[in-house]
């Protein structure tokens, strides 16, 4: 079973700060919170990754409390482009890459 | 770089033929995985490697065969296709440098219709 838990989804519009959280209450100290993005009729493509606190890159914000039970994806300035679906893994290192996904997040940019 | 190559991109089969879902990435990656993904589902693992010669089951692994003779190829063998198996496979790649998660590199998929 997946341990992380997000909305089914958002709906949003261009232009706007998009904020995805996803609950993750029982995630392990070696697991990694990653992020990725999934068109239709397209594999998913890796967004972003974090452990704790703030990661941000050329695409997106990861923001992970202390606590470690949820997590935020924030998306600045979304556009048309940005309509997919969004998961949320907690990725344990050293695993070798077995990845358990959730349904998602099906983002909707509004014009 | 190609990445993450899976052929074929469409296949038909009818129930009972078996067949094989390739799977190659050139980046010299140590993991590879195979999902699938029901419409309107999230992807769910069925089989994964960790190095050549090293296989293990993920989530849903009934039906499906692996075997990893290279670091380069990961093939899904359908050994007697069902209706339940019509959906969208991924194969992916990845590795992990240090104290960190992994970032995984999909292919784009064999979507697969059981008659």
């Amino acid at each position: 079973l997946a341990k992380t838990t997000q909305p089914i989804s958002m709906d949003s519009y261009e232009g706007q700060e998009v904020n995805i959280t996803c609950s993750h209450n029982n995630i392990a100290t070696n697991d990694y919170i990653t992020w990725y993005q999934q068109f239709p009729s397209q594999g998913p493509r890796f967004i972003i990754q974090g452990y704790k606190t703030k990661v941000t890159n050329e695409v997106a914000s990861l923001f992970i409390p202390a606590d470690r039970k949820s997590s935020t994806l924030s998306l600045p300035r979304v556009s048309l482009s940005d309509t997919a679906v969004y998961y949320c893994l907690a990725d344990p290192y050293n695993q070798g890459g077995k990845l358990i996904f959730g349904q998602g997040t099906e983002l909707s940019v509004k014009p | 770089n190609a990445g993450v190559t899976q052929t074929p991109k469409f296949q038909v089969l009818k129930t009972g033929q078996s067949m094989t879902l390739q799977c190659a990435q050139d980046m010299n990656h140590e993991y590879m995985s195979w999902y699938r993904q029901d419409p309107g589902m999230g992807l769910r693992l069925i089989h994964y490697s960790v190095g050549a010669g090293i296989t293990d089951q993920g989530e849903v692994p009934n039906g499906y065969n692996v075997s990893r003779s290279t670091t380069e190829d990961f093939p899904l063998r359908l050994l007697s296709a069902a209706p339940s198996q019509t959906s969208v496979y991924f194969c992916a790649s990845s590795y992990e440098e240090g104290m960190v998660g992994t970032e995984a590199f999909f292919g784009q998929g064999t979507r697969l219709t059981v008659v």
